[in-house]
């Protein structure tokens, strides 16, 4: 079984849906991330999370330490939001999550 | 101003052909770390340096090595590539273990 757990694997919105992924994982961290990926393959950082709530332009990240569980929500998607999104978590290394694949139509 | 630095951004070598993958960083990051990642699948940690000291993931094959010259480079090397082998090789750096910054890869081919 992964440690990391995304859901959903893939999701398709329409523009200006606002869009949650979700990331449950099994074992204690120090910290847990989220990235993005675009076709194309260069991955970006958006998020390292080791408590609460974060927020970058249209992005929020949060994480429940209790639950072991992280969402990150994307408000007013956009079709550029288009990509894969991959939460990781630091344990002794860093364990991937296998990614949410979200398409935003026009 | 990039980075995370790779070169070349797409590869293609022979079954069997001796392949280095470049990466270069202008964070001054302590830590380099090498991910393979396969069509659809997640990243893989290969191996990664923590200032000069290797660290070999225990099911990285022999067929993969690495070097880093200097704080800001960082080389892998397949000795003797196979089909099995294509794939996006990732290299992302950190302070200690702080976020990870990821270059924007190298796709290698091999025929």
């Amino acid at each position: 079984k992964n440690e990391v757990e995304q859901s959903p694997q893939n999701l398709t919105a329409q523009e200006g849906e606002f869009i949650t992924i979700n990331c449950s994982y099994s074992v204690g961290i120090s910290a847990l991330h989220w990235l993005q990926q675009h076709p194309g393959g260069g991955i970006v950082s958006l998020f390292m999370l080791s408590s609460g709530k974060k927020k970058h332009g249209r992005l929020i990240a949060t994480i429940n330490i209790q639950e072991k569980h992280s969402s990150l929500h994307i408000t007013a998607s956009h079709p550029r939001d288009s990509a894969v999104y991959i939460c990781a978590v630091r344990w002794t290394d860093m364990r991937f999550g296998a990614g949410t694949r979200l398409t935003v139509k026009p | 101003d990039a980075m995370v630095i790779q070169n070349p951004r797409y590869q293609v070598t022979q079954f069997g052909k001796p392949v280095t993958l470049s990466c270069s960083q202008t964070l001054n990051h302590n830590v380099m770390y090498w991910y393979q990642q396969k069509s659809s699948q997640a990243p893989k940690l290969l191996f990664h340096y923590y200032d000069k000291d290797f660290n070999n993931e225990a099911d990285t094959p022999d067929n993969f090595q690495s070097r880093r010259p200097n704080t800001s480079f960082c080389f892998l090397d397949i000795r003797s590539p196979g089909l099995g082998d294509a794939a996006m090789y990732l290299c992302a750096t950190s302070r200690e273990n702080d976020e990870q910054y990821f270059g924007p890869g190298t796709r290698l081919t091999v025929t």
